[in-house]
């Protein structure tokens, strides 16, 4: 079965910083997609960043970064020059590529910016 | 662009009532999901649908919960009765076409179910 693992609750990072949220996953699957989603308060998913399992550079979207392992089936995120704006919840998520995909998210890291 | 629709935002019922939730895809979006997100964990799917016709619903509780997508568009997930633990966020999100590689979906607001 699949499962995703986000070993981090809450995180803190001073503005300005970088931070580095981390993700591992468990699938026998080959072929899969890997996701990042912000939460904010107002309780919308936005969707950060995409990485595919066979993409042999890791994903980049301004800020955000993805540090793609794929031995080592971890897809940490990087928020660089962290802002106020980026306290929010962040969700790792993972997509197995078949025609009845179902995404599987991650429970989730509280990130808290500091002034 | 409109966003996903959903509403009400928020809805408090008594345990044993029924409850609808109504969500408004992003216009051309044929797959429509519908998830629900506990306090603390990150959503997980209950339904899904391709157009008017609905192909993964091995997570929702039929023997409380319905959904429909009348033609194809607009989706209501409906609770009968709503229990105690049923206390959720219920969100909503469509994409263009689950076939893709890269498959966004966009989510809605969500509606904020608290069962008293």
């Amino acid at each position: 079965a699949q499962k995703i693992t986000q070993t981090q609750p809450g995180m803190f990072v001073q503005e300005k910083e970088a931070v580095t949220l981390d993700c591992t996953y468990d699938t026998s699957d080959q072929s899969y997609g890997l996701f990042w989603y912000k939460q904010p308060s107002s309780g919308e998913m936005i969707f950060l960043i995409y990485q595919g399992s066979y993409d042999e550079q890791n994903a980049t979207e301004g800020r955000y970064s993805l540090n793609f392992q794929k031995a080592r089936k971890s897809a940490n995120l990087v928020i660089s020059a962290s802002q106020l704006g980026d306290s929010a919840m962040y969700f790792c998520a993972m997509r197995k590529k078949t025609s009845y995909d179902k995404v599987i998210f991650g429970p989730g890291t509280s990130l808290s910016v500091i002034p | 662009e409109a966003g996903v629709v959903q509403s009400p935002r928020y809805k408090i019922i008594e345990k044993k009532q029924p409850v609808a939730f109504w969500c408004n895809p992003i216009s051309g979006h044929n797959t429509l999901y519908w998830y629900l997100q506990n306090l603390g964990q990150g959503p997980e799917l209950l339904i899904r649908y391709e157009n008017e016709e609905a192909v993964d619903d091995s997570q929702l509780p039929k023997d409380r919960f319905s959904a429909e997508r009348l033609k194809g568009v607009d989706s209501t997930l409906k609770i009968q009765p709503a229990e105690l633990g049923d206390s959720a966020v219920y969100l909503c999100a469509s994409s263009l076409d689950s076939g893709l590689d890269y498959n966004e979906q966009f989510f809605g607001p969500g509606t904020r179910l608290t069962v008293l």
